[in-house]
């Protein structure tokens, strides 16, 4: 079984729509959560982390249910801009980051 | 504001062939990282470094070698290049391990072997 799963999609969705993706782990060693957003031929970059309490952050909403081995993250009022892959990545206290594979998400005028 | 610098962006080399993929960051970070990225997939680890002098394998280190002489400077060495390792690759710093989960990520270099 893979330490991270993620459906790689595409989520195709209309502008304004609201949007859900999760992401299943194995490790229930995993200490920190959090969500990267890769742009298409781009470098990941750090979008929010995870917390047991959840974390929003502007039409971002980020929850974390440890007892299913799962986050998710929602975003509201998409925008074009929002149009990218979404890489789930776990701390496991290992030496670096374990990434998922990405769920891309196209959101269309 | 530098951050991280890889070079080349783009090779493209024949089978067995050699090359450095550079790697610089000027944040002072400790942790350093390359990564791999095939088409459709996550981000593999290839190999780290905790700091100057230390470096560790990460998930897929056959092919690849590392250096780490400065704090600055995480080169990523393939000396027998293969198909298998067309691939972008992104080198990666942190100021501590986990950090917040906040990798700093340079643009990548694509490499092809043909």
């Amino acid at each position: 079984r893979k330490e991270v799963e993620q459906d790689p999609g595409p989520f195709n969705v209309p502008e304004g729509a609201t949007v859900a993706f999760n992401c299943t782990y194995s490790n229930s060693a995993s200490q920190s959560f959090f969500w990267y957003r890769q742009d298409c031929r781009k470098e990941p970059k750090l979008l929010m982390s995870v917390y047991s309490s959840g974390n929003e952050d502007g039409r971002f909403t980020a929850q974390l249910n440890r007892a299913s081995q799962y986050i998710s993250l929602l975003i509201r009022d998409s925008k074009l801009s929002d149009s990218a892959t979404y890489l789930c990545v776990l701390d496991t206290g290992r030496r670096a980051l374990t990434f998922g594979s990405g769920t891309r998400l196209q959101v269309q005028p | 504001n530098a951050g991280v610098t890889q070079t080349p962006k783009f090779r493209i080399l024949k089978i067995g062939q050699s090359m450095t993929l550079q790697c610089t960051q000027d944040m002072n970070h400790n942790y350093m990282y390359w990564y791999r990225q095939d088409p459709g997939m996550g981000l593999k680890l290839i190999y780290y470094s905790v700091g100057a002098g230390i470096t560790d394998k990460g998930e897929v280190p056959n092919g690849y070698n590392v250096s780490r002489s400065t704090t600055e400077d995480f080169p990523l060495r393939l000396e027998l290049a293969a198909p298998s390792q067309t691939s972008v690759y992104f080198c990666a710093s942190s100021p501590r391990q986990g950090a917040g989960g906040e990798l700093f990520f340079g643009e990548g270099s694509r490499l092809t072997v043909l």
